[in-house]
């Protein structure tokens, strides 16, 4: 199985400022077929169930402000908050969807105001 | 709108048994794979099993294979998750899950499911 693995853990970021989370995936979750990144990048804050943000590493969700962003290929990825506002506090997932299942998580990285 | 409600969770002990469903409104339910995704008391989320538009494929985290069965009613609008031989680990709240293109688009609100004697 593709391991997903996030870092940092947890950062705190002040209001504005920029916040970057990174996902690396054990193997390549690129398709060449199509040339598609199978990364799907998630919020989630406090009692909610989650809600996608970015998939194909970085694509846009419609709806989600255009300060959420998504790069990388192969398996290195990351998300940036270009300007972190009070409702972007929550906890930020990573999943792979590469070929046929099982999907896998991140482990989460969780969002505070500094 | 889409909605996806999910029932069936509760207490069980281990070893015991629990079904839960998921009834789907306003979409084109025979047309969507649906995914459970669950989630352990203050733990990150953990992808449970698939299953596609007809109900004719399904897969499974590798920790559920053989105690859990993934169904689907499409005439009915409904998912079904008949979980047997529960154990302690399997505690958490239990979201099923669109799919669209491979991302899990819309969630429900979760039932909690506790194993525990």
């Amino acid at each position: 199985d593709i391991v997903m693995t996030q870092s940092p853990d947890s950062l705190a970021v002040s209001l504005g400022e920029r916040a970057t989370i990174n996902c690396k995936s054990s193997q390549s979750v690129l398709d060449s077929s199509n040339n598609k990144n199978y990364l799907i990048w998630y919020q989630q804050k406090a009692g909610q169930p989650p809600k996608v943000l970015i998939y194909w590493a970085s694509t846009r969700e419609s709806g989600v402000p255009d300060r959420f962003s998504g790069s990388g290929s192969g398996t290195d990825f990351t998300l940036t908050i270009s300007s972190l506002q009070a409702e972007d506090v929550a906890v930020y997932y990573c999943q792979q969807c590469y070929g046929i299942p099982p999907w896998t998580f991140g482990q989460g990285t969780k969002v505070e105001i500094k | 709108e889409v909605q996806l409600v999910e029932s069936g969770g509760g207490l069980v002990q281990p070893g015991g048994s629990l079904r839960l469903s998921c009834a789907a409104s306003g979409l084109t339910f025979r047309g969507y794979w649906m995914n459970w995704v669950r989630q352990a008391p203050g733990k990150g989320l953990e992808w449970v099993a698939t299953i596609s538009s007809d109900g004719s494929q399904t897969y499974y985290v590798d920790s559920v294979k053989g105690r859990f069965t993934f169904s689907r009613d499409n005439t009915k609008n409904s998912l079904y998750l008949q979980m047997n031989s529960l154990r302690a680990e399997d505690t958490a709240v239990y979201y099923c899950a669109r799919e669209t293109s491979r991302r899990l688009d819309y969630w429900g609100q979760g039932t909690l499911v506790t194993v525990s004697s």
